[in-house]
């Protein structure tokens, strides 16, 4: 049974780093035909992708975001880590991982979601 | 970057009705196209991957086209249970990008 589970912290300063945590079971972050994604959706809008780490550690990031995250992973804890430097109120969102298989190209199973707000 | 531009932004529909969705990507994405379904305070939910290919466990009434800029989904027969927003995905060059959502509404 696949599963991913996001934590962190809930509210976050602005100005300050944000360091979420996507604990995923039911699946080996070496399988080298699945990566995860890190997805946020601000409260009312849409899905924005922000970045995904495949099984060889090869990273790729959205494009006006990339200088302010970093993705990693620790496969031996099963955990891909986000993290946002220099948060500001617009970056209050719910913050999803997600995974995909490169023979999909899609996101085929999802966390529940942590929503993390900023505000002073 | 690859914008994908979602069509209509919302619908109006009764139990039964044929609905289609389009999306439409600024350039090229051969069949690199996924839909998603969202209901309110839950995770999306993978429906369509490969433009026209059923995920596993999602009813035959949805089904996707598509290929190049131009896709679309239709919901054949809609049941109380799809009033729900949808999503298009690319993913092409692993630079995934989203469109800005149906919300499918009850009539």
């Amino acid at each position: 049974q696949v599963t991913l589970k996001e934590s962190g912290p809930m509210l976050v300063k602005p100005t300050e780093t944000l360091t979420l945590t996507c604990s995923v079971s039911g699946f080996s972050l070496s399988n080298d035909r699945m990566g995860v994604s890190w997805i946020r959706q601000p409260p009312g809008k849409a899905l924005e992708w922000l970045a995904h780490i495949f099984s060889n550690d090869e990273k790729s990031y959205n494009t006006s975001l990339k200088n302010r995250l970093t993705i990693s992973k620790d496969t031996s804890k099963s955990q891909v880590v986000l993290t946002m430097t220099n948060l500001d109120p617009v970056d209050t969102a719910s913050y999803y991982c997600a995974r995909m298989m490169s023979t999909l190209l899609a996101l085929d199973y999802w966390g529940q979601g942590a929503l993390v707000t900023v505000s002073s | 970057d690859i914008q994908m531009t979602q069509s209509p932004s919302s619908v109006s529909a009764s139990v039964g009705d044929r609905v289609t969705i389009t999306c439409r990507a600024s350039q090229s994405i051969a069949s690199w196209l996924a839909w998603y379904q969202q209901k309110p305070g839950k995770a999306p939910k993978l429906l369509i991957y490969a433009a026209s290919s059923l995920q596993s466990g999602v009813p035959s009434r949805f089904s996707g086209s598509g290929s190049g800029t131009d896709f679309t989904l239709t919901i054949s027969s809609l049941q109380p249970e799809d009033f729900a927003t949808y999503y298009c995905q690319q993913a092409n060059s692993f630079l995934l990008t989203f469109g800005g959502g149906t919300k499918v509404e009850i009539k």
